[in-house]
């Protein structure tokens, strides 16, 4: 079975400055969709940015961007320049064959002035 | 705003109970897909529905039943409630061409909450 681990419940950045939050998956699929969303108190689930499986290069919308390390089931989301807003629960997903997403636990992201 | 709506935004019922969400999709999309969100047990799909039909299923329980309409907004129908049943659901939709690729787009949700 697909899993997703998020192994930081909590991380913390200062305004402007650059954070990496980490994200592993388990699976025996060898095409699959990767994705981040970001759910702020609204509650409203967000996609942040997404990564096909077969692609090698790195997706990237704006400020964010990914490192996929397929080999090593990693997809790991930077934020680069930190604004408030970007303060939120961020959830690693895995959209498995059967369509169907699996979420990591969540990382809450705080944003400090 | 995502384009995909959800009504009520909250329900506060009683345990033995039965209630209706209802989703309508953005436009152009024929999947609609639902997931529970509850403090203990994170995020979890519950099914999907393609163009009126049953297309994939999650961890969703026998108590609770889905379907959509021809004019491709759904409704998830939850039956005998537990205190458990609590939680935040999410309908999310997306264009699905046929294969698995598509983004999934998600409406506010739905807070019930279960006395």
């Amino acid at each position: 079975a697909q899993t997703v681990t998020q192994s930081q419940p909590e991380m913390s950045v200062q305004e402007a400055e650059t954070v990496t939050l980490s994200c592993t998956y388990d699976t025996s699929e060898s095409d699959y969709y990767l994705f981040w969303y970001k759910q702020p108190p609204s509650r409203q689930m967000i996609l942040v940015i997404r990564q096909e499986a077969y692609k090698q290069q790195n997706a990237t919308e704006n400020r964010f961007s990914v490192n996929f390390q397929k080999a090593a089931k990693s997809f790991s989301l930077k934020i680069s320049d930190s604004q408030l807003g970007d303060a939120a629960m961020y959830f690693c997903a895995y959209r498995t064959l059967n369509n169907d997403m699996r979420f990591g636990a969540g990382t809450r992201l705080t944003v400090k002035p | 705003d995502s384009g995909v709506t959800q009504t009520p935004k909250h329900l506060i019922t009683a345990t033995g109970q039965r209630v209706t969400l209802r989703c309508s999709p953005r436009s152009g999309d024929l999947s609609v897909y639902w997931y529970q969100q509850s403090l203990d047990q994170g995020l979890q799909f519950l099914i999907q529905y393609y163009n009126g039909e049953e297309r994939a299923k999650g961890n969703i329980l026998e108590r609770f039943s889905a379907q959509q309409f021809p004019d491709l907004h759904s409704e998830l129908n939850l039956s005998s409630l537990e205190l458990g049943d609590s939680a935040l659901y999410f309908c999310a939709s997306s264009v699905d061409s046929g294969g698995f690729t598509d983004t999934q787009y998600f409406g506010p949700g739905t807070r019930l909450t279960v006395l």
